[in-house]
């Protein structure tokens, strides 16, 4: 079975443009989360996605938005790229999301905005 | 809020030996969900083991094993026959229905395994 995988690897953006991230979770996974990982922050949840709903959100401003297709792969946007936003962002697929299940993470999309 | 914390940034241990990782949680609900992740440097983060906290026996995974104190809000993870491919960073996580099973991370235990 193929794991969680997430493109690209990094991605380099200057401030003011817009990235999208793509995460292709584990087959027959229906919930798909994002953690942004920083140095100074650590690891802070995003938003989560199950069956194409938003179900759960993070504390993060409206620049950062998702979205989930029927066949469960979801993506990530963040627009207006500001140089805080520079960070590894993890993607998570579990089969419901709840009740303490375990998530598997892809390895991650590094990105760098200047 | 839940928070995790994590006071050891920074540990060792040669191989071989045992260690223990730190971590305490503050919540005020009874049912809940603790876990350990490891991130090595692919930083593919991978569970290493999980507690239901309506479980009083401690969890175990093979060489890994968790001390968890309820009442004292502590979740600490013990590493036995320490291998060099146990370097990585650790990280302690709760979750529970009030936050909508999003995982609450502590900032995480550098862990170097020494030969």
């Amino acid at each position: 079975k193929a794991g969680v995988t997430q493109t690209p690897r990094y991605l380099i953006k200057t401030r003011g443009q817009q990235v999208t991230l793509s995460c292709s979770p584990i087959s027959g996974h229906r919930s798909v989360s994002w953690y942004q990982q920083t140095p100074g922050q650590g690891l802070q949840f995003l938003f989560e996605y199950f069956s194409e709903t938003q179900r759960n959100k993070g504390n993060f401003p409206g620049r950062f938005s998702g979205r989930q297709f029927s066949n469960s792969r979801s993506e990530m946007n963040v627009s207006t790229l500001e140089l805080g936003d520079s960070a590894l962002y993890l993607c998570a697929s579990s089969f419901q999301g709840q009740g303490g299940e375990k998530l598997f993470f892809g390895s991650g999309t590094q990105l760098s905005v200047l | 809020a839940q928070t995790v914390t994590q006071s050891q940034p920074e540990m060792s241990v040669q191989e071989a030996e045992t260690v223990t990782l730190s971590c305490t949680y503050d919540t005020s609900e009874s049912n809940y969900y603790l876990f350990w992740y490891k991130q090595p440097p692919s930083r593919q983060m991978i569970l290493v083991i999980r507690q239901e906290a309506y479980k009083q026996q401690n969890a175990t995974e093979n060489r890994f094993s968790v001390n968890f104190q309820k009442a004292a809000k502590s979740f600490s993870l013990k590493i036995s026959d320490s291998q060099l491919g146990d370097t990585a960073m650790y990280f302690c996580a709760f979750t529970n229905s009030n936050s909508g099973y999003a995982l609450n991370f502590g900032k995480g235990t550098s862990l170097l395994v020494t030969p």
